[in-house]
């Protein structure tokens, strides 16, 4: 059974532009959370998708958005880049329904240049 | 809100017994989970308490008082390989059971000696 996969490892931008990221979560789970992860700040929750629809959202600014496709497939969006979003960006797929683990990616190391 | 903490650092020597302590604060509770991390890997999950006591996974076991609104992993026979960071996180009652909203700590950093 594969993992959870994460596009692309690694990526860097510059401020003001734009990046996409994807997740596919493990086959016959319908949700995906994403997570940014500093060193300062720790493991933050930025929102989590389940079939097709947002479900909750964490206390990120507007330029962080995301979706997710019918297959499951996630992405992310961060538009006008800033320093401050150099972060590790970690998703984590579950089945969704019920008290059930969820699994991490090995997640998109960001940098802001 | 959400409010979790735990401590910073913490060493151990190895084939000894270590308990790395979280307590939180929250405005409703769902669920209380253990990651572990390694550096630069993805975090892996360890433990899920919802009820309290005590939950044992092999050497693994994790605790949870929620009136106290406190937890705890306790890692036994304790080997090179466990030095990592370890992150208590909640989930709160207002995501719905099988949501994945999570808090987390800000994770414990677990060295072992020889």
């Amino acid at each position: 059974k594969a993992g959870v996969t994460q596009t692309p490892r690694y990526l860097i931008k510059t401020r003001g532009q734009q990046v996409t990221l994807s997740c596919s979560p493990i086959s016959g789970h319908r949700s995906v959370s994403w997570y940014q992860q500093t060193p300062g700040q720790g493991l933050q929750f930025l929102f989590e998708y389940f079939s097709e629809t947002q479900r909750n959202k964490g206390n990120f600014p507007g330029r962080f958005s995301g979706r997710q496709f019918s297959n499951s497939r996630s992405e992310m969006n961060v538009s006008t880049l800033e320093l401050g979003d150099s972060a590790l960006y970690l998703c984590a797929s579950s089945s969704g329904q019920g008290n059930t683990e969820a699994f991490f990616g090995q997640g998109t190391r960001l940098t802001v240049v | 809100g959400q409010n979790i903490d735990q401590p910073t650092e913490m060493t151990a020597t190895e084939g000894a017994i270590v308990q790395i302590n979280c307590t939180y604060q929250t405005s409703g509770f769902n669920g209380l989970f253990w990651y572990q991390q390694h550096a630069g890997e993805a975090p892996t999950f360890l433990s899920y308490n919802v009820l309290d006591g005590l939950e044992e996974k092999g050497r693994f076991s994790s605790f949870l008082s929620r009136s106290k609104g406190y937890s705890y992993l306790l890692l036994k026979e304790l080997q090179m390989k466990d030095s990592a960071s370890y992150l208590c996180a909640v989930r709160d009652g207002d995501s719905g059971a099988g949501s994945y909203q999570l808090t987390f700590g800000k994770g414990t950093k677990l060295s072992v000696i020889p």
